[in-house]
């Protein structure tokens, strides 16, 4: 089966620093994607891990660890905009499937 | 560069009334996702096209929905006829084809209420 868990909601201070989980039990595996999505927005694209460790983007890091079918989205530097949904998805090998996780609602308070 | 553009963005419609959305993906992108998004739930595809031929509708209910991609650029989705639970956000993603393509695009959403 195909089953991707992330928590539902996290809430931090502007400024801080806050850790996103996301864990994955999927048939297959081609790549794992994290997405940003304001509300009544389309998600757009944060970071992409398909082989093993910590991929940096300014303020923004994803890691992948595939042998225990987990990443974690770093977000540094807190900003008030950084209130969003980020969601993480797996892409499946054979089909090129994306399969999303419900996506985590984080709230950044002043 | 333009964005994925999708029409409209908002429908209201009765139930039992037929609805169609129309989508537009960055040029030169061969492969077209149409996905469904309830609130507070990620998407969900309904079916996946590279260029016109349709290469995953496994999850498209096709007793009432139908979708098209004529000339492997615009697609249009339909629902006929909508039901109650239909209500969601209809998204539209476009990405090059290959194993290269890592990133989606997604377009605005349709936000759909059906009465």
């Amino acid at each position: 089966g195909q089953n991707i868990d992330q928590p539902t909601e996290m809430t931090a201070t502007e400024g801080a620093i806050v850790q996103i989980n996301c864990t994955y039990q999927t048939s297959g595996f081609n790549g794992l994607f994290w997405y940003q999505q304001h509300a009544g927005e389309a998600p757009t694209f944060l970071s992409y891990n398909v082989l093993d460790g910590l991929e940096e983007k300014g303020r923004f890091s994803s890691f992948l660890s595939r042998s225990k079918g987990y990443s974690y989205l770093l977000l540094k530097e807190l900003q008030m905009k950084d209130s969003a949904s980020y969601l993480c998805a797996v892409r499946d090998p054979g089909t090129y499937k994306y399969i999303f996780g419900t996506g985590t609602r984080l709230k950044v308070l002043a | 560069e333009a964005g994925v553009v999708q029409s409209p963005r908002y429908k209201i419609i009765e139930k039992k009334q037929p609805v169609a959305f129309w989508c537009n993906p960055i040029s030169g992108h061969n492969t077209l996702y149409w996905y469904l998004q309830n609130l507070g739930q990620g998407p969900e595809l309904l079916i996946r096209y590279e260029n016109e031929e349709a290469v995953d509708d496994s999850q498209l209910p096709k007793d009432r929905f139908s979708a098209e991609r004529l000339k492997g650029v615009d697609s249009t989705l339909k629902i006929q006829p909508a039901e109650l639970g239909d209500s969601a956000v209809y998204l539209c993603a476009s990405s090059r084809t290959g194993t290269g393509a890592n990133e989606q695009f997604f377009g605005p959403g349709t936000r759909l209420t059906v009465l």
